[in-house]
């Protein structure tokens, strides 16, 4: 299952809302996870199952979606959130990630 | 505390074999599906291979299959990716990876070594 993220590179201001897109090449139901990651960090986790926070992360962070479309929504951004996210299937094996959506300060 | 401490990698020439090590601390490491997934310079994730908490099953994706070897150790809390005829592309940091001790899914990962680069190179 190919995992197309859009847009690549999202340029925004603190304070401003941040949508990222996320689009399946077959449906994976809801078994959608996001996951940030900063230079020289490993990932961590955000999102799971499409719309469930993970332990710890803000409530300006939120996802949406099924199928085949799914968005993650930062509210408002902090300027913590400027990093990387990906996307990944867990419908089926192999797991596949997204290419990615970097989000840069404007 | 929770911990994913990563050995090995380095350098190696092409056809060449590595093998890396994931030290678990913290959590009950044999209750746990384990992970490994790499990303290459400057590019996203790629899922390597998973091993379910007895090793009884593996996964593996296509452009490491029969050439990788995931495994683990229960008795010393330790995951291993045996990594044979390794190609330029496969040059990486490769990550360990736990899922998530709440959720406690294989395929979704909630927390990660500190990576460690694997060069293929002559």
């Amino acid at each position: 299952i190919v995992l197309t993220q859009s847009p690549a590179t999202l340029s925004l201001s603190p304070g401003e809302r941040a949508t990222l897109s996320c689009g399946a090449s077959q449906s994976v139901s809801s078994y959608l996870v996001w996951y940030q990651q900063k230079p020289g960090q490993a990932p961590r986790l955000l999102i799971y199952d499409a719309s469930n926070r993970a332990t710890g992360i803000p409530a300006r962070f939120s996802g949406s979606g099924s199928g085949t479309d799914f968005t993650l929504t930062i509210s408002s951004l902090e300027p913590e959130d400027f990093a990387v996210y990906y996307c990944q299937q867990r419908s089926s094996w192999p797991l596949t990630f997204g290419g990615g959506t970097k989000v840069e300060i404007k | 505390e929770v911990q994913l401490s990563q050995s090995g990698g380095g350098l190696a020439q092409p056809g060449g074999s590595l093998r890396l090590s994931c030290a678990a601390s913290g959590f009950t490491f044999g209750s746990y599906a384990m992970s490994w997934v790499r990303q290459a310079p400057g590019k996203g994730l790629e899922w390597v291979s998973t091993i379910s908490g007895n090793g009884g099953s593996t996964y593996y994706a296509d452009s490491v299959k029969g050439r990788f070897t995931i495994s683990r150790d229960n008795s010393k809390n330790t995951l291993y990716l045996q990594m044979n005829s390794l190609r330029a592309e496969d040059t990486a940091v490769y990550y360990c990876a736990r899922p998530s001790l709440i959720i406690a899914a294989a395929d979704i990962i909630g927390g990660w070594g500190q990576g460690t680069l694997v060069t293929v190179s002559s």
